[in-house]
C-alpha cells in the first residue's frame, strides 16, 4: 500500500496567522490527495482535494499545493480563525489499490484568539 | 454529497460478544469502506465493502473477526466478533462517488 507521513503532529498559531501542514507519500502512482478536517467528536469532513494533474488549488482561505517530483503536498490556511481549530488529515489514493485512501497521522491545529 | 447514518451511535459490550454496526447512505454510492479510529489517532482502513461479494480486507484484518455485508449500493454492515477490550474504538463507515464522506461513527467500548 501507500505510506503517508504528515507533519507537524501539533501546530499552534495566533489568530490571523497562516498555518501550513505537510504530507509526503511514497508511491508515485498516487493520483488523488484529499484533506479532511475533524472536529472533536465529529466525523471527518472533506475540505479540499487535488488531483495529480494539478499543481495548486485554492478555495477561499484554504489552498493545497502538490509537488509530484518530490512526492509531497501541503495544506495552507490563511487568516486563521478559532473555528479552524481541529485535527486535519491528509490522504493519498492509488487507483491500482482499489482507490482506497491511506491517511496521514493527523495534525492538531490550535488557533489562539 | 450524500449523507451517511450509522447505528448504533455507541455501545458498551461484554468481552466475547459480537456487535453489528449498520451503515445507511441516503443515495447510491460506488464504493463503501469501514475504518477504525482510536481516540487521538488516524483512520485505519479495515476493508472495502463490495456489493454482492466478499469484502476486501486490509492487512491485519480478517473476515472471521470483522465480517462485512453489502447487499446493495446504499447499505452495509460491519460485525465485530468475539470482542475483546482491544476492539474498543470508533468505527466509521465511509462512502464514495467522486468525493469520499464519512458517517458519524460508532463508539464501541468493550469491557
Amino acid at each position: 500500500g501507500e505510506n503517508v507521513e504528515q507533519h507537524p503532529s501539533t501546530l499552534s498559531v495566533q489568530e490571523g496567522d497562516s498555518a501550513v501542514i505537510k504530507c509526503t507519500y511514497s508511491d508515485s502512482a498516487s493520483n488523488y490527495f484529499p484533506w479532511y478536517k475533524q472536529e472533536l467528536g465529529k466525523r471527518p469532513q472533506l475540505i479540499i482535494d487535488i488531483r495529480s494533474n494539478v499543481g495548486e488549488k485554492k478555495d477561499q482561505r484554504i489552498a493545497v499545493t502538490l509537488n509530484k517530483t518530490a512526492k509531497h503536498f501541503s495544506l495552507h490556511i490563511t487568516e486563521t480563525q478559532p473555528e479552524d481549530s481541529a485535527v486535519y488529515f491528509c490522504a493519498a489514493s492509488i487507483k491500482r489499490f482499489g482507490n482506497q485512501f491511506y491517511f496521514g497521522t493527523g495534525t492538531s491545529l490550535t488557533v489562539i484568539p | 454529497s450524500a449523507v451517511i447514518s450509522q447505528k448504533p451511535s455507541r455501545d458498551i459490550c461484554q468481552r466475547g460478544t459480537s456487535l453489528t454496526i449498520q451503515c445507511q447512505v441516503d443515495s447510491q454510492v460506488t464504493m463503501m469502506f469501514w475504518y477504525r479510529q482510536q481516540p487521538g489517532q488516524s483512520l485505519t482502513l479495515i476493508a472495502t465493502a463490495n456489493q454482492g461479494s466478499e469484502a476486501t480486507y486490509e492487512s491485519g484484518f480478517v473476515i472471521d473477526k470483522f465480517p462485512i455485508s453489502r447487499p446493495n449500493l446504499t447499505f452495509s454492515t460491519l460485525t465485530v466478533s468475539n470482542m475483546s477490550p482491544e476492539d474498543s474504538s470508533i468505527y466509521l463507515c465511509s462512502g464514495r462517488n467522486n468525493e469520499q464522506f464519512f458517517g458519524p461513527g460508532t463508539r464501541l467500548t468493550v469491557l
